[in-house]
Parts: C-alpha cells; sequence; structure tokens
C-alpha cells in the first residue's frame, strides 16, 4: 500500500509565478490535510478537504492560496503570485476518516527566487 | 486556542543512553490526541507514538514511550538505548476536535557515538 505522494519533491519560482503543488492520499483515505513548514518551525495547518469539498480553510491566506480535491485526481494546493515569503516545506496528510491518524507525504520544498 | 511548547530546542544524547524530550500542551478540551513526530534529514514527517487523552495507560512503541498527565498537560517522550538512527527533529502535536494537528516548535536531538 503506497503511502501518501507529493509532487514535486522541489519548486523553484521566480516571483510572480504560480505554484501548483499535488498531493495523491493513501489508497482509501478521503481526508486530506495541506500543512506549512517556514525554516526551523514546526508546522502550520492550512486547510482540510473532504473529497471535492473545503472543510476546514481557516490556516490558509485568503488572497492568492487555494485548495481543492476533485472526485478523480490528487488534491491540488495552489499559489498565485508567489512571493518570497512563500518559500517553505508544503506537507500534504490523509486520512480514512475523521479521528483516524494522518499519514504525512514527503513534502514539496518550493523555493521562491 | 490550543498552544504546544517544547522547552528545549536541541538536546544530545550518548549513543545507547536514554533521553527525554520535553512537551507541556494548553486545551480547554477533554477528549483530544497527543503525537510525537519524527523528522529526520529528509524532512519526512514520520509519527513516532500515539496517545489517545481517555487512555491513562502510557503508551509504548519499542523503544520509544511516553509519559502522560493529563492533569499537568505535559507530554513528554522517552528514547531507550539511543541509536545513530534517531538523531532527527522531534515533534510535539496535539490534534483537536476540529481534525487539525498543531505542532510544537520541535526539539532537534543529537546522538554521540
Amino acid at each position: 500500500n503506497a503511502g501518501v505522494m507529493q509532487n514535486p519533491r522541489h519548486l523553484v519560482r521566480r516571483r510572480g509565478q504560480e505554484a501548483r503543488l499535488r498531493c495523491s492520499p493513501m489508497k482509501g483515505h478521503s481526508h486530506v490535510y495541506w500543512y506549512r513548514q517556514l525554516p526551523e518551525e514546526g508546522l502550520k495547518f492550512m486547510v482540510y478537504l473532504q473529497k471535492e469539498n473545503i472543510i476546514d480553510e481557516s490556516g490558509m491566506p485568503k488572497e492568492r492560496f487555494s485548495a481543492e480535491f476533485p472526485k478523480e485526481g490528487p488534491s491540488i494546493l495552489r499559489i498565485q503570485q508567489v512571493v518570497r515569503g512563500d518559500s517553505a516545506a508544503y506537507f500534504c496528510a490523509s486520512s480514512h476518516d475523521l479521528k483516524e491518524t494522518q499519514y504525512f507525504g514527503p513534502g514539496t520544498r518550493l523555493l521562491v527566487l | 486556542a490550543q498552544t504546544v511548547t517544547q522547552s528545549q530546542p536541541e538536546m544530545s544524547v550518548q549513543e545507547a543512553e536514554t533521553v527525554t524530550l520535553s512537551c507541556t500542551y494548553d486545551t480547554s478540551e477533554s477528549d483530544y490526541y497527543l503525537f510525537w513526530y519524527k523528522q529526520p534529514p529528509s524532512r519526512q514527517m514520520i509519527l513516532v507514538i500515539r496517545q489517545e487523552a481517555y487512555k491513562q495507560q502510557n503508551a509504548t512503541e519499542n523503544r520509544f514511550s511516553v509519559n502522560f498527565q493529563k492533569a499537568a498537560k505535559s507530554f513528554s517522550l522517552k528514547i531507550s538505548d539511543s541509536q545513530l538512527g534517531d538523531a532527527a527533529m522531534y515533534f510535539c502535536a496535539y490534534r483537536n476536535r476540529d481534525d487539525k494537528i498543531i505542532f510544537g516548535k520541535g526539539t532537534r536531538l543529537h546522538i554521540l557515538p
């Protein structure tokens, strides 16, 4: 059973470009969570999605950031017009159901030049 | 709002010795989960151990055990017979009733050969 997959593992963007981060949850998992880790910090919750629905986006900046989890395909975290402060590691986690253990992917390291 | 505090930014332990990492948290909830995650240089987030708040018995996973003191809101991790592969950042984490995980800032553990 493959774990949570994220791609790309590393992404370099120039200021003003768009970044698209993908997350494929573990097989059978319909709950996806995105977290951001700034250098030397712990992970911070961004958004929680279930298939086709955003359940909680209270940790996600209101502008430039969006997330989706379509019926088919991976969950996407999209950052428009990236700025240097967006440079971070973005982790996706998935779980089978509410209150079940969240399993983390390897993360995507975004570097904005 | 819940908070997680790890007061030791760095710790060192001699190989084969025992080390305890501290964690305290603040919450008004009565039902929650606590976790310790390990983040090695690869930056992958690996679940080490999990504790349900309603269970009085301390969780144990091989060389890893916790000391869960619910009244004191304390959740320390003990690593016995430390090995070189244990060197990593360790994050204490709390999962609230909204299913968000709140992380501490981490403790960097060095293993001395």
